[in-house]
């Protein structure tokens, strides 16, 4: 399978507890993107980076989240003490550099916060 | 602040039926405009439209895109059980940086 590959695809975790999720891109997708989606509602954009380096952060993403790319391959997004309202469906999406709006999307890791 | 309004927001047609699915936006410069569809979790790409009048077609599905108007409709002809999802539309705004502003989505049941 050479999607976009996320990890795990369910977690629940109890209020003020830390999670880490992971995200594959497509291999030769030097951008990367992490949206957040919960019920109802469109994604919202959460992060971006281009290779290594992130570039831009919604102000959604408070300080309790933060996010990385090692290397310019996989990221990782960490929510810190989480909260209920953390709860949500966080969507990882790769793009090449030619058409950058051409998303391919992961099939998300859902989050539950109890 | 940049808007997607999608309409309506659900949907429910039978086989062979033609629906179409609106999206209207107000951004500060636009780039281009996205249509995906969301099945049960990853949207899949379908079509992306940056000029106005061109018709973007791939089967029974098309679209186009008004930047006079500020809207986009996607058409889907001979509706099948297989249609029934979510489709979303996003809209880049070059103010914006790298990032969508999706809509909430439009969610169509197709009977048999």
């Amino acid at each position: 399978d050479t999607g976009v590959s996320q990890n795990p695809r369910h977690k629940i975790t109890k209020r003020g507890q830390n999670v880490t999720f992971r995200c594959d891109p497509i291999s030769e997708h030097n951008r990367l993107y992490w949206y957040r989606q919960t019920l109802g509602q469109g994604p919202e954009f959460l992060t971006y980076f281009q290779n290594e380096a992130q570039l831009e952060k919604s102000r959604l993403l408070s300080d309790r989240f933060s996010a990385e790319r090692p290397k310019g391959s996989f990221s990782t997004l960490e929510i810190q003490r989480t909260e209920q309202g953390d709860s949500a469906m966080y969507l990882c999406a790769s793009s090449s550099g030619q058409i950058t709006e051409k998303l391919f999307f992961g099939s998300g890791t859902q989050l539950s916060v109890l | 602040e940049d808007k997607v309004v999608q309409s309506p927001l659900s949907l429910v047609v039978h086989e062979g039926d033609t629906v179409t699915l609106n999206c209207s936006y107000e951004v500060t410069n636009f780039r281009s405009l996205l249509w995906y569809k969301q099945e049960k979790k990853a949207p899949t790409f379908l079509f992306m439209l940056t000029s106005s009048g061109i018709e973007k077609k791939s089967g029974r599905l098309s679209s186009i895109l008004d930047k006079k108007e500020l809207f986009s409709i996607l058409n889907i002809t001979a509706t099948q059980t297989g249609d029934s999802a979510v489709y979303l539309c996003a809209v880049g705004d070059s103010n914006s940086g790298y990032a969508l502003n999706f809509g909430k989505g439009t969610s169509l049941l197709v009977t048999p």
